[in-house]
């Protein structure tokens, strides 16, 4: 069974420093996904990384991938309070499941709450 | 514009009455989704559909049915909720199942007293 863990679940950040949230997963995959939550709210796409040593970034955060290493990262630079959400990491479970058949499921991690404070 | 449509976004209901939490995306995608959010415990996928009239089981089946006879549709169908089924239901779905990311509906909060 895919296992997904991230860390740390909770992060309280002061505004313009940096941080990274680690995602570990347990087996072979080189699709991962990052998605970001604010309370109440849907699931919202911030990246999706493809292959081993994809890197993305999108304003102050960066997302990266190694799959041998079997572990992405999402780096927060000079935090705002904007930022403050649960950040998900999702790995594709393609291919994966004994037998090969693909069913599209992506396994979550369990979420970080981050918030930032002035 | 593209999205994953999910109704009703609250519902307050009791024990044993037969409700269901409809599902619609415009995006001609061939994978839907449902995942229940629960406090300390992630997102949990309850079923899936491949394709129409393709559907099949995820981690927490129990309780819950589905259908898929259109593409665009995926209703998530509680026969005899129980208060164990209050949970935040999202929908999701993807262009196909090996293919892009998961886009999600705005979520359905269900209390079941």
């Amino acid at each position: 069974e895919l296992k997904v863990e991230q860390n740390p679940l909770f992060l309280s950040m002061q505004e313009g420093k940096n941080y990274t949230i680690y995602c570990n997963y347990s087996t072979t995959s080189d699709r991962l996904y990052w998605y970001r939550q604010d309370p109440g709210k849907s699931l919202e796409s911030l990246f999706v990384l493809l292959s081993n040593g994809a890197v993305k970034q999108e304003g102050r955060l960066m997302a990266s991938l190694d799959t041998k290493a079997r572990l992405s990262t999402l780096h927060i630079t000079a935090a705002v309070h904007d930022l403050s959400a649960t950040y998900f990491c999702a790995v594709d479970m393609l291919g994966n499941p004994p037998g090969g058949t693909s069913y599209g499921k992506l396994t979550f991690g369990q979420g970080t709450i981050l918030t930032v404070h002035p | 514009e593209a999205q994953v449509t999910q109704n009703p976004r609250y519902l307050i209901t009791v024990t044993g009455k037969k409700l269901t939490v409809t599902c619609s995306q415009n995006m001609n995608h061939e994978y839907m989704s449902w995942y229940r959010q629960d406090p300390g415990l992630g997102l949990r996928q309850i079923y899936y559909s491949m394709n129409v009239e393709v559907t099949d089981k995820g981690d927490v089946p129990e309780g819950y049915k589905v259908s898929r006879k259109e593409k665009r549709n995926f209703p998530l169908i509680l026969e005899s909720p129980s208060p164990n089924q209050t949970s935040l239901y999202f929908c999701a779905s993807r262009y196909h199942s090996n293919t892009g990311e998961l886009f999600f509906g705005e979520g359905s909060r269900l209390t079941v007293l």
